[in-house]
């Protein structure tokens, strides 16, 4: 299975202030459509997760423009411009380019 | 809106059975695939089960194969799981899941 590996595995950061989360996986993430299937959920406290981005950098239409993602291959990265309130809780990337989908550990981001 | 509504969980005693049901709503249920994701108390997540538009394929991680069988009912709009032989590393909250929508999940507790 392709192992995703997250860092950090926590953040603390003030409102305003930017964010930035690594994700790498074990083998390239390029499928043989030509797609890259990387995804990023925000799970808040006490709910189930939610959709941020999907295929390396799309954004789904509820998703606020200050967060964004980048990376090809085997490494990724989830920017968020300027942390708000509402993006506290637990990131996680998510591969469904080889069989099975495999997560991520989590990234929690935290408000100081 | 999609919305996708598990139900069916609680607490089961070891090697028991317990069957999940997921009603979705919001889209044409027989056009997607549809997946089991479950994510262990204070853990990360963990995919269960997937299932083809049609019915015709299904896939599990070795974790649960041979005991557990996703199904569904497209002219109820309906997916199942059938959980069977259930230990206690299956306590987990599942989570009904449609390419990047979740619902609220349900909590299955395995526990003598």
């Amino acid at each position: 299975d392709v192992v995703m590996t997250q860092t950090p595995v926590s953040l603390s950061l003030a409102i305003g202030q930017p964010a930035s989360i690594s994700c790498k996986s074990s083998q390239s993430l390029l499928g043989t459509s030509g797609k890259t299937f990387l995804n990023w959920i925000l799970q808040r406290p006490g709910q189930s997760p939610k959709r941020l981005i999907y295929q390396v950098s799309k954004l789904y239409s509820e998703v606020p423009d200050r967060f964004s993602g980048s990376g090809s291959e085997t490494e990724f990265t989830l920017k968020i411009s300027r942390v708000e309130a509402e993006d506290l809780g637990v990131y996680y990337c998510w591969q469904g380019t080889h069989f099975p989908d495999t997560f991520g550990a989590g990234t929690k981001l935290e408000l100081k | 809106e999609v919305q996708l509504v598990e139900s069916g969980g609680g607490l089961v005693q070891p090697g028991r059975s317990l069957k999940l049901s997921c009603v979705a709503s919001g889209f044409t249920f027989n056009n997607y695939w549809m997946t089991w994701i479950r994510q262990a108390p204070g853990k990360g997540l963990e995919w269960v089960a997937s299932i083809t538009n049609t019915g015709g394929s299904t896939y599990y991680p070795d974790s649960v194969k041979g005991r557990f069988t996703i199904s569904r009912d497209n002219a109820k709009s309906t997916l199942y799981l059938q959980m069977n032989s259930l230990r206690s590393e299956d306590t987990a909250t599942y989570y009904c899941t449609r390419g990047g929508y979740w619902g609220q999940g349900v909590m299955v507790t395995v526990s003598s």
